[in-house]
C-alpha cells in the first residue's frame, strides 16, 4: 500500500514549456486534490476532483488544467509554464465518507521554471 | 472567504511544552486539523478535532478549540528535537471537502 505517490519528484522547465504532473493513489479514494505551496504561505488549492471524470476549480486555477480519467490518477498540466509557477506541488486524496475524512498527501513535486 | 492565520515561528527548549496557535474565520468549519511538515517532505496528519469538541488529547498532543473565539491551539508536551518542523493548521470547507491552510508555524527545538 503505497498511499499517494507523485511523479516526477523534481523538474526544471523553461518558460513556455509544458509538462504534466502525475498523482496516483491506491486507497480507492473518491476525492483528489492538487495544491501548491510557496515560501511563507500555506498550501493553496489549484483544482480538485470528487470522482472519476469530474474536476473543479480551486482557489488558484489559472494556468493549470487537470484530468481524472481513472479513479486512481489525477493529472495536473501546465500548458505554458511561467516563472510564477515555480513552487512545490502536493497532491492529496480522501474518501467520500463525510467531512471527517482525512486527506492523505503525497511527497510533493518541486518545479522550477526559468 | 475562509482565512486561517498562524504565527510564523516558535522556539522552545527540549523538554519544554510547545503551544502553537491558530485562528480561523469560517464559522461553518466542521473539522480543524493539524499537519506536520518536515524539511523536504509532504504533510503528515497529526490530529484533528470536530467543531463540537473543546479538547482532544492524543499522547503528547493536546488540541484545544475555542469555537466562540475561533481559536485553535496545539500543545506538544515534552517537546523533542524530532518535533522540529513546520506545523500547519487547516480547516475543512464542507462544500468541496478541500482544506484551507494557515501559512504554517516553524517550530525550532533547541537542545
Amino acid at each position: 500500500n503505497a498511499g499517494v505517490t507523485q511523479t516526477p519528484k523534481f523538474r526544471v522547465l523553461k518558460t513556455g514549456q509544458s509538462m504534466t504532473l502525475l498523482c496516483a493513489q491506491d486507497m480507492n479514494h473518491e476525492y483528489m486534490y492538487w495544491y501548491r505551496q510557496d515560501p511563507g504561505m500555506g498550501l493553496r488549492l489549484i483544482h480538485y476532483s470528487v470522482g472519476e471524470g469530474t474536476t473543479a476549480k480551486g482557489e488558484v486555477p489559472d494556468g493549470y488544467n487537470v484530468s481524472r480519467l481513472k479513479k486512481q490518477n489525477f493529472l495536473l498540466g501546465l500548458e505554458s509554464a511561467a516563472p510564477s509557477q515555480t513552487s512545490v506541488y502536493f497532491c492529496a486524496s480522501s474518501g467520500a465518507g463525510g467531512p471527517g475524512e482525512t486527506q492523505y498527501f503525497g511527497p510533493g513535486t518541486r518545479l522550477l521554471v526559468l | 472567504g475562509e482565512d486561517v492565520e498562524q504565527s510564523l515561528f516558535l522556539s522552545v527548549r527540549e523538554g519544554d511544552s510547545s503551544v502553537i496557535n491558530c485562528t480561523y474565520t469560517d464559522s461553518s468549519s466542521t473539522y480543524l486539523y493539524w499537519y506536520k511538515q518536515e524539511p523536504g517532505a509532504g504533510l503528515q496528519l497529526l490530529t484533528y478535532i470536530f467543531s463540537n469538541m473543546d479538547m482532544k488529547q492524543d499522547q503528547r498532543l493536546t488540541v484545544l478549540l475555542n469555537k466562540k473565539d475561533k481559536h485553535l491551539s496545539l500543545r506538544i508536551a515534552d517537546t523533542q528535537t524530532g518535533d522540529s518542523a513546520i506545523y500547519f493548521c487547516a480547516e475543512k470547507d464542507t462544500g468541496r471537502r478541500a482544506l484551507t491552510f494557515g501559512s504554517g508555524t516553524r517550530l525550532q527545538v533547541q537542545p
